[in-house]
C-alpha cells in the first residue's frame, strides 16, 4: 500500500546550521506532497506543498521538490533558528481516496 | 486566515463513558475528517465525510465510533464506549476536496482513566 519514510530523528542542531529531513514515498499515480509542521504543545500546521513532478514548495525558508524519479520529498532550510524546533511530517495525498498519510514525523530541536 | 476549530482542547474521561469531540470546519469545505495520534505514534487516518456520510473509514473505526454533522457548521466525533487504549490527541481536518490540501485544528488531547 501507499507509504511515506522519513528518517525519525531526533535531529538537533545549532542555529544557523543547515537542515535536510529526508522524505520518500511508495505510491501509484500521482499524489500530491506535503509537508506538516507540530510545534511543542499545537495541532499540525501545512508548512508546504507540491502537486505534481518538479514541483517546488516553499514557505518561511523551508523548500521542498517533488522528485517522481526517486519518489523523494526531501525538506530543506539554509539557516534554521531555535523557533524551528518542532516534528516535521511528510505526508501524501491521493485524489483516488480522501485520507492523507502520514510519516512518522521527525523531531527536531535547534539549541542557541 | 480561516482555520478549523477543536473543543475541548482536553478531555478527560472515565474508562467505558462515552465522549464527544467537536470541531467545526472552514465554512466553504466540502469534506472533513477524523485523525488520532498516540502519543510518540503516527498520525493516522480514522474517518472521512462527505455529503453528510462516510465516504471511507480506516480499521480503527469501528462500531464504537460514529460522525456527524448535526447542523451546517458543526462536525462531531462520538466514542460510545472508551477504552484506555482510545487516549491519543484528536485532530479534525477539512478541505475543499481532490488534492487540496487538509485543514488541521489544534486538536483534542483525550485522556481515558
Amino acid at each position: 500500500g501507499d507509504s511515506v519514510t522519513q528518517m525519525e530523528g531526533p535531529v538537533t542542531l545549532s542555529e544557523e546550521a543547515f537542515l535536510t529531513i529526508n522524505c520518500t514515498y511508495t505510491a501509484t499515480g500521482y499524489p500530491s506532497l506535503f509537508w506538516y509542521v507540530q510545534y511543542p504543545g499545537e495541532g499540525l500546521q501545512l508548512l508546504l506543498k507540491a502537486t505534481k513532478a518538479d514541483d517546488k514548495g516553499s514557505n518561511k525558508g523551508f523548500e521542498a521538490t517533488y522528485r517522481k524519479e526517486t519518489t523523494s520529498f526531501h525538506l530543506e532550510k539554509g539557516s534554521v533558528q531555535v523557533s524551528d524546533s518542532a516534528v516535521y511530517f511528510c505526508a501524501l495525498l491521493k485524489t483516488s481516496y480522501d485520507k492523507v498519510i502520514f510519516g512518522p514525523g521527525t523531531s527536531l530541536s535547534v539549541i542557541p | 486566515e480561516p482555520e478549523v476549530t477543536q473543543t475541548p482542547s482536553h478531555q478527560v474521561t472515565q474508562m467505558g463513558q462515552e465522549v464527544i469531540l467537536r470541531c467545526v470546519p472552514i465554512s466553504n469545505h466540502l469534506y472533513f475528517y477524523w485523525y488520532r495520534q498516540i502519543l510518540g505514534q503516527k498520525v493516522e487516518f480514522l474517518v472521512s465525510f462527505y455529503n453528510n456520510e462516510i465516504s471511507e473509514k480506516s480499521e480503527i473505526f469501528d462500531d464504537q465510533f460514529s460522525v456527524e454533522r448535526p447542523d451546517g457548521s458543526n462536525f462531531t466525533l462520538k466514542i460510545r464506549s472508551t477504552k484506555l487504549e482510545d487516549s491519543a490527541m484528536y485532530f479534525c481536518a477539512s478541505n475543499l476536496g481532490g488534492n487540496q490540501p487538509q485543514h488541521f485544528g489544534d486538536g483534542t488531547r483525550l485522556s481515558i482513566l
